[in-house]
């Protein structure tokens, strides 16, 4: 049980397009979803926090403007990137948890997507 | 603000031998949860284990385990009876407790396990 799916898996577009990437909980109700951003041999850069039906929680230095997220029901949430730029060329991951206490509910990760802007 | 850090980049290990990851982090909070996720080359991120801050016990996942020292912010990952299938990248996080809680990760280190 608790799977989050990601989609797609890898994109490739040309520079000045927008992206969406989905992530979904297939098996549960996501309360909170995390986006994540993730350089080669580097960690896990958290940009955003989405709570089901409010707006979302940037990180600082994270332009919510250029990364939109949408988080409208309790097993989606999309982050687009609007008018990328081979700049924003990275692997992005979303996690997923149910509830508001994480002593019962703990982050569920998804495959991540590899985003390539040309 | 929460910081976690990973002072091995990169370690290998010969297959069955038992090897040791450091992470310490930095805060002033007294709730909170530690983690070592895996990364391998597939990169889902993959739980091993996690520690409750509240707990003195070692957590234990068969061949994992670590040795949490609260009073020095140590949280290190043993890998006991290594394996080819252990070769990834290895994150320590942090997460606060309550609601709203979000994970701060370590660089990670880069293992190696060599048959």
């Amino acid at each position: 049980g608790a799977v989050v799916s990601q989609h797609p898996s890898w994109v490739i577009c040309k520079s000045g397009t927008s992206v969406k990437i989905e992530c979904r909980s297939l098996d549960f109700q996501a309360t909170t979803m995390f986006w994540y951003r993730q350089f080669p041999k580097q960690s896990l850069m958290l940009m955003a926090t989405s709570n089901e039906g409010s707006k979302a929680t940037y990180e600082q230095g994270v332009e919510k403007d250029k990364f939109l997220i949408n988080h409208a029901s309790l097993t989606l949430s999309t982050l687009t990137v609007t008018s990328a730029h081979p700049e924003d060329s990275s692997f992005y991951i979303c996690s997923a948890r149910a509830g508001t206490d994480y002593s019962n509910q703990p982050q569920h990760f998804g495959d991540g997507t590899r985003l390539s802007i040309l | 603000a929460q910081t976690v850090t990973q002072s091995q980049p990169e370690m290998s290990v010969q297959e069955a031998e038992t090897v040791t990851l450091s992470c310490t982090y930095d805060t002033s909070e007294n709730n909170y949860y530690l983690f070592w996720y895996k990364q391998p080359p597939s990169r889902q991120m993959i739980l091993v284990i996690r520690q409750e801050a509240y707990k003195q016990q070692n957590a234990t996942e068969n061949r994992f385990s670590v040795n949490f020292q609260k009073a020095a912010k140590s949280f290190s990952l043993k890998i006991s009876d290594s394996q080819l299938g252990d070769t990834a990248m290895y994150f320590c996080a942090f997460m606060k407790g309550g609601t709203g809680n979000q994970f701060y990760f370590g660089t990670g280190t880069s293992l190696t396990v060599i048959p």
